[in-house]
C-alpha cells in the first residue's frame, strides 16, 4: 500500500519568503507528526495532530512556523519570513492512533527545504 | 529536561562483527522508548518499542534491550545491508506527545 508522501521533495527559497510544505498519511491513520531534521542529528518533534486539531504544538520553534489538518487527512506546515536556519529537511510521520498507548510512526521521506 | 544520548556516533565493522550501540537516557517517567533505523536520503523506518526494564525484542539481527537509564541495540553476525543510521528515540509521562530523538550512531559494515 502507498506510504507517507511529501511534496514538494525539494524546495529552494529566498530569505524572507513564504513556503508551504505537505504531507499526506497513510489512510485511515488519525495521528500525524510534524519534525524537522538537521544534517547530522535526529528528528526535532514540530507538532502532533490528532484528527484535524493541533494536541501538542510545543515543538514549533517561534510564530512564523504553522501548521494545519483541515479534514483529518492531508496537512500543511507554513513558515512565514523564512530564514536561513530554517534550512533542515522537514519529516511528516503517522500512525494509526494514540488512544491507546504507543503506536509505531510511519514516516515520508521527507521535503529538503534551503533558505537562501 | 528529556534527553537522549547515543554512542558510538559511528561504528565501522566488518561483516559478521558483532557489536552493541548505546542509548542512555534521562526523562521523568519512561512512556516508550523506540528504536529507528534510517537510510541516506529517506525517512526514519520502525524497529521496535520497548517499555519497561528487562524488556527484549528481537528482529532478524538485530535484539534490543532496556534498563532503568539505557537501551542497546545488539547486532549479530552483521551483514552491508545493515549500514545505516540507526535513531533512538523516548516518550516520556511528562513530555505530552513530543518524541526526543538521539543524534544516532552510524554504521558502516564492511563486506
Amino acid at each position: 500500500g502507498a506510504g507517507v508522501s511529501q511534496t514538494p521533495s525539494n524546495k529552494v527559497t529566498e530569505k524572507g519568503k513564504y513556503v508551504e510544505l505537505r504531507c499526506d498519511p497513510i489512510s485511515g491513520h488519525t495521528a500525524l507528526y510534524w519534525y524537522r531534521q538537521s544534517l547530522g542529528q535526529g528528528p526535532e518533534f514540530l507538532i502532533y495532530f490528532q484528527g484535524t486539531g493541533a494536541a501538542d504544538d510545543s515543538g514549533l520553534p517561534n510564530d512564523r512556523f504553522f501548521a494545519v489538518r483541515p479534514e483529518g487527512s492531508v496537512s500543511t506546515l507554513k513558515i512565514q519570513r523564512t530564514e536561513r536556519g530554517d534550512s533542515a529537511v522537514y519529516l511528516c510521520a503517522s500512525s494509526l492512533t494514540r488512544d491507546t498507548g504507543y503506536n509505531e510512526q510511519f514516516f515520508g521521506p521527507g521535503t529538503r527545504l534551503t533558505v537562501l | 529536561e528529556d534527553q537522549v544520548t547515543q554512542s558510538p556516533e559511528a561504528l565501522r565493522l566488518q561483516e559478521g562483527e558483532s557489536s552493541s550501540l548505546n542509548c542512555s537516557y534521562t526523562v521523568s517517567g519512561l512512556r516508550g522508548l523506540f528504536w529507528y533505523r534510517q537510510d541516506p536520503g529517506k525517512g526514519p523506518e520502525f524497529l521496535f518499542t520497548l517499555y519497561s526494564a528487562g524488556e527484549e525484542k528481537e528482529k532478524e539481527r538485530l535484539k534490543a534491550t532496556l534498563t532503568k537509564k539505557e537501551s542497546f541495540l545488539h547486532i549479530t553476525a552483521p551483514k552491508p545491508e545493515d549500514s545505516a543510521t540507526y535513531l533512538c528515540a523516548v516518550l516520556s509521562n511528562t513530555g505530552g506527545f513530543k518524541t526526543i530523538f538521539g543524534a544516532g550512531t552510524r554504521l558502516f559494515v564492511k563486506a
